[in-house]
């Protein structure tokens, strides 16, 4: 059974610039969820997606956005990157959603420059 | 405010022996508890979740408990090996009207040395 699949692996944008990243779940799960992990403030919720819905969502700036297609699949979108966006950012799928059990993906490491 | 907090942030123990961590959360309602490991440049791998009425849930040689009178929960590992060389880290769902979200401790670093 494949497992959460983030792509790309590594990005690098400049100041300004915006980007999306992917994310593939787990098949059968339905709900998506993002995170944005840094040094300085570990692991922070983004927002969870839930049958192409966003259902529940953290304390970020509206740069930050998403999407879920009705396989499942979701997008990230960051616009007008920041240098302080530089961030491992990781997504999770679950069956059910964020309360119960979800697997996470290998991330995508971001660096803007 | 809900908060979950850590201890210690950082831990180094020789190959073959005990430890425990720490995590105090401040969050209400409570519903469950996880606890993730995270090698580095890697996404956590879940190692067990607590809900209200569980003290005690073991996965090999983890072992979690949970006291919600005092807000605490610990996980201890026995006869560490290399592989253990991991952040550690809390994991809380915070209800709020409409919206739900997870709060998520600060980690634990710890370093396995033979």
């Amino acid at each position: 059974k494949a497992g959460v699949t983030q792509t790309p692996r590594y990005l690098i944008k400049t100041r300004g610039q915006q980007v999306t990243l992917s994310c593939s779940p787990i098949s059968g799960h339905r709900s998506v969820s993002w995170y944005q992990q840094t040094p300085g403030q570990g692991l922070q919720f983004l927002f969870e997606y839930f049958s192409e819905t966003q259902r529940n969502k953290g304390n970020f700036p509206g740069r930050f956005s998403g999407r879920q297609f009705s396989n499942s699949r979701s997008e990230m979108n960051v616009s007008t990157l920041e240098l302080g966006d530089s961030a491992l950012y990781l997504c999770a799928s679950s069956f059910e959603g964020i309360r119960y059990g979800y697997t996470f993906g290998s991330g995508t490491r971001l660096t803007v420059v | 405010k809900n908060q979950v907090e850590q201890s210690p942030q950082s831990l180094i123990i020789l190959e073959g022996k005990n430890c425990t961590l720490q995590c105090n959360y401040t969050v209400s309602p409570f519903s469950n508890l996880r606890w993730y490991k995270q090698d580095t440049g890697r996404g956590p791998v879940s190692l067990t979740i607590m809900t209200f009425s569980e003290n005690t849930k073991s996965n090999g040689r983890y072992t979690a408990t949970l006291d919600a009178d005092t807000k605490q929960s610990s996980l201890h590992i026995t006869a560490s090996q290399l592989s253990d060389s991991a952040s550690y880290i809390c994991v809380v769902p915070i209800r709020e009207v409409g919206n739900e979200k997870l709060t998520f401790g600060t980690g634990t670093r710890l370093t396995i040395i033979p």
